[in-house]
């Protein structure tokens, strides 16, 4: 029984390069969450995603980062001319109804630890 | 807008020590609230969880009670253990009508033998 998977589990980039994460939720979860960690801090949301669908992305910067989660295959979150101040963990959650319909209950991923050098 | 506070650490116990954690919340609405425990290198993992008013989470030994009057779900444990220390997350969903969950800044707990 998978649980959600986050690839790669590491990623070191230089600034101005592009960071993909990805995301592959549990099995029959169709809803997506992304959040951000940064180092003594707690989770902030950035977007919530159904397949093919952005629901609230009201968390997530408003340049330079998108998501995505389309019919087929992982969610991504992409972060474009990265610089020093994205390195973070971001982790993936899922669910299998919006927050509304199962109160809020979300699984996560090992997350992906981002380093911008 | 919600907002989750729960006390800094980090906190340090001996072993089969008694274990409280204290939380907090802000929140239009009636959340959902929720532990969450993260060991080293690791992703969050659903602790325990409870969805009204007192509603009591329990899973593992670690309890906490949903009290609306004083807007807190505190997490307590009788007898820790070593393989208890982690960072532990407090967080709530529903309650401005978002997805996403709201979460305090964590409290890293450690345990001696």
């Amino acid at each position: 029984n998978a649980g959600v998977m986050q690839n790669p589990r590491h990623l070191v980039r230089r600034r101005g390069q592009e960071a993909r994460l990805r995301c592959s939720p549990m099995k029959g979860h169709s809803h997506v969450y992304w959040y951000r960690q940064l180092p003594e801090e707690g989770l902030k949301f950035m977007v919530y995603l159904q397949k093919e669908n952005i629901i609230d992305e009201s968390g997530m910067p408003k340049e330079r980062f998108s998501a995505e989660f389309p019919k087929e295959g992982p969610s991504i979150l992409r972060i474009q001319q990265v610089v020093r101040g994205d390195s973070a963990a971001y982790f993936c959650a899922s669910s299998t109804t919006s927050g509304r319909e199962n109160s809020y209950e979300q699984y996560f991923g090992p997350g992906t630890r981002l380093t911008v050098t | 807008g919600d907002s989750v506070t729960q006390m800094e650490g980090p906190v340090t116990l001996s072993e089969e020590a008694f274990l409280t954690i204290n939380c907090t919340y802000t929140a239009t609405g009636y959340p959902s609230l929720f532990w969450y425990v993260q060991y080293p290198g690791e992703g969050l993992q659903l602790l325990l969880k409870a969805t009204k008013a007192d509603d009591k989470g329990s899973n593992k030994g670690f309890e906490a009670t949903y009290r609306k009057e004083t807007t807190s779900f505190h997490l307590e444990k009788g007898s820790v253990q070593v393989s208890d220390s982690a960072v532990y997350f407090c967080a709530l969903g529903g309650g401005g009508g978002a997805d996403g969950l709201t979460f305090g800044k964590g409290t890293h707990l450690i345990i001696q033998p």
